[in-house]
């Protein structure tokens, strides 16, 4: 069976600080892959989405980065964090890159307060 | 722009009556439809999908929501709310933008009071 996997679960983090937020998938290939960030606990951003390595879409400018090194592995970064980075982090994916009808399974979200 | 919206912020309900959870689309072509349901300090889980066919979608925990095309409504509902049920559902449209992609909409949360 297929599973999600995404750390840390909570971080704090100063100001100016670098950040390596972590998911990796097991149990299926070529998945699409998706960071989601949810402010004070209400609506879904998506940040960025993959359907391949080394492909990455960034839906919205910001201080954030991602990267996909290998096929089930997919990492969020910033080189400096600022306090409006703070959010709950959801890495997700979904199966065969370029099919419509696939539900997304969601990670269990890293919580990132930056201080 | 495709988008979701859910119009309402919070829905309470008592124990054992229906509940409805609001949600509006606006797409270009086909939509695909799905509800995710939160608990708290959770991923979100997958409740239902609508893709093509019938209108009404039955799904999870006894879940179901209906399609309607003139109105571009998918509403979630469930005939008898349990206090369980209280979370944060999401409604959101996946879109094809070279590649597919989820939008949601902000959430609606659900209070059951017994």
């Amino acid at each position: 069976s297929q599973t999600i996997h995404q750390w840390p679960a909570t971080l704090v983090q100063p100001v100016g600080s670098p950040l390596s937020l972590e998911c990796t998938v097991e149990g299926t290939s070529n998945p699409n892959l998706y960071w989601y960030r949810q402010a004070a606990g209400r609506g879904l951003q998506l940040l960025f989405y993959s359907v391949g390595i080394g492909q990455i879409s960034s839906e919205v400018p910001q201080n954030l980065s991602a990267s996909r090194p290998q096929d089930r592995q997919f990492i969020l970064s910033s080189k400096k964090l600022l306090l409006s980075d703070s959010g709950f982090y959801l890495c997700a994916w979904s199966v065969q890159a370029g099919r419509a009808l696939e539900k997304l399974f969601f990670g269990s979200g890293t919580q990132l307060s930056v201080l | 722009a495709q988008s979701v919206a859910q119009p309402e912020d919070q829905v309470n309900v008592a124990e054992g009556n229906p509940l409805t959870v609001k949600c509006t689309y606006s797409v270009s072509g086909n939509p695909y439809l799905f509800w995710y349901v939160q608990y708290p300090n959770r991923g979100l889980q997958f409740l239902l999908k609508y893709i093509t066919g019938d209108n009404l979608v039955k799904g999870s925990y006894g879940f179901e929501a209906e399609f309607n095309k003139s109105q571009t409504s998918f509403h979630l509902k469930k005939p008898s709310a349990l206090v369980s049920d209280s979370a944060l559902y999401f409604c959101a449209v996946k879109v094809n933008t070279g590649g597919f992609k989820t939008i949601f909409g902000a959430g609606t949360r659900l209070f059951v009071k017994a």
